[in-house]
């Protein structure tokens, strides 16, 4: 299995710019989690799935987000318009009901908003 | 705000020691997991411990739950410089209806570092 895999791996754009950042969970899994991580707020969680469907979003920083998982193995997370604090790295993560509940982690995106 | 709370943030010691990393929590869990992170890299699960459950064992791993302290501690046996990462605890909170699919809320990790 190639296990969780992200899009792009390193994404430099300028403010105000629209980015997109892709995810492919592991085949099987049923959940799917978006998480942000910076050295000053640490891992947060922003939105997850469960069978496609947002469970909760309450981690979305504001409108300027948003999440789409169109189909079981596709996931996307949009900043639009993107600002300099969204600079960080962004993880997908899955899990099904297989896996014992553990997290399994995609490699991230390191997000710089110039 | 996060769920999980580590202690110590960073912890130094020398290869063939132990190290005790702790996890403090708020609300009630279903289940408490800690993970690994390297430099650079997205998080490795290494082991999960349930509400019922006071101790587990993995390798070189062992976990304590005390659910009326509302507290985890994570110990690494004959630490390796290899162990050298962030380490971190995650609680599930549950989805209601006896599932644990629910949201994992990470602390801010305690980082290692072993010294060979």
């Amino acid at each position: 299995d190639a296990g969780v895999i992200q899009s792009p791996r390193h994404e430099v754009t300028e403010m105000g710019q629209e980015v997109t950042l892709r995810c492919k969970p592991i085949s099987g899994h049923n959940s799917l989690f978006w998480y942000r991580q910076t050295m000053m707020r640490g891992l947060e969680l922003l939105i997850y799935f469960n069978n496609n469907v947002p469970i909760d979003d309450s981690g979305m920083p504001e409108d300027r987000f948003s999440a789409k998982m169109p189909n079981a193995s596709f996931s996307t997370l949009k900043i639009q318009p993107s600002e300099p604090r969204d600079s960080a790295v962004y993880f997908c993560a899955s899990r099904g009901l297989a896996t014992n509940e553990k997290l399994f982690f995609g490699s991230g995106t390191q997000l710089s908003v110039l | 705000s996060q769920q999980g709370e580590e202690d110590p943030q960073a912890l130094s010691i020398q290869e063939g020691e132990n190290a005790t990393m702790n996890c403090s929590y708020k609300t009630s869990i279903n289940n408490l997991q800690w993970y690994r992170q390297n430099s650079g890299r997205g998080l490795v699960h290494l082991i999960l411990i349930r509400s019922n459950e006071r101790e587990k064992h993995s390798g070189r791993l062992r976990v304590t739950l005390d659910t009326s302290k509302k507290s985890s501690s994570l110990l690494i046996t004959a630490s390796r410089a290899a162990d050298t990462a962030s380490y971190f605890c995650a609680t599930d909170a549950g989805f209601g209806g006896g599932t644990s699919y629910g949201k994992l809320t990470f602390g801010q990790g305690t980082i290692l570092t072993v010294h060979p």
